[in-house]
């Protein structure tokens, strides 16, 4: 199985930080990797996939990068509504695996 | 539009099993694979497993191994997850989310429709 390990786990930023959340996947998966938000009682929403692909509907401050084993999720100038907890994931092969999360709280 | 919507909350003892079902709506049902995410209280998201809903066939994380299994009613458009033996390890909140592969450079596999998810609570 692929490993997904996230970093941080969770980090406090204020509204209008930039935000780096990184990803790294066990093995080379390409391309595949997708990040997910997820806030408090709700399912998750795609925010970016293909590693830099953004999710119609998102707005443009979220962007992703890497290819390989090395991803990263940034968010510029952070909105009250942008905190919540963050994962990625690897679509390249089952399973599915997800990173263990990042909680981004309010300073 | 699409929705994905599943069965209200359960609670069951230890030992016994559950079904969980996932109604969706909106698209054509046997283009998509259905995956299903579970998350305990507190804690990330779980891969479960994966149905083709145009085959039937199924695949799932190695951990539920003889204790999970997943099925769709096309005539329904519905899909089922049923796990057996419960524990209070499986505790959790269970999403169904559909899967779409994209046709444009770069390819993508997102989940890009989930269910509201179902509470099962494992509980003596």
């Amino acid at each position: 199985d692929i490993q997904m390990t996230q970093s941080p786990s969770s980090l406090s930023a204020s509204v209008g930080d930039r935000v780096t959340i990184t990803c790294r996947a066990s093995q080379s998966i390409s391309s595949y990797l997708n990040w997910y938000q997820q806030k408090p009682g709700k399912a998750p929403k795609i925010l970016i996939y293909a590693a830099s692909t953004l999710q119609s509907g998102v707005p443009s401050r979220f962007s992703g990068s890497g290819s390989g084993t090395d991803f990263t999720l940034t968010i510029n100038s952070l909105q009250p509504e942008d905190f919540a907890t963050y994962y990625c994931q690897q679509s390249y092969s089952t399973p599915r695996t997800f990173g263990q999360g990042t909680k981004v709280e309010i300073k | 539009q699409v929705q994905l919507v599943q069965s209200g909350a359960e609670v069951k003892k230890p030992g016994a099993s559950v079904k969980v079902s996932c109604k969706t709506s909106g698209y054509t049902f046997t283009s998509y694979y259905i995956h299903w995410v579970r998350q305990a209280p507190g804690q990330g998201l779980e891969w479960v497993g994966i149905i083709n809903l145009s085959a039937g066939s199924i695949n799932f994380a190695q951990e539920f191994q003889g204790r999970v299994m997943m099925t769709r009613d096309t005539s329904t458009s519905t899909v089922y997850m049923e796990l057996s033996s419960l524990r209070s390890e499986d505790t959790a909140v269970y999403y169904c989310a559909r899967e779409v592969q994209t046709t444009m450079i770069p390819v993508g596999r997102l989940f890009d429709y989930w269910g509201q998810g179902t509470l099962v609570t494992v509980s003596s």
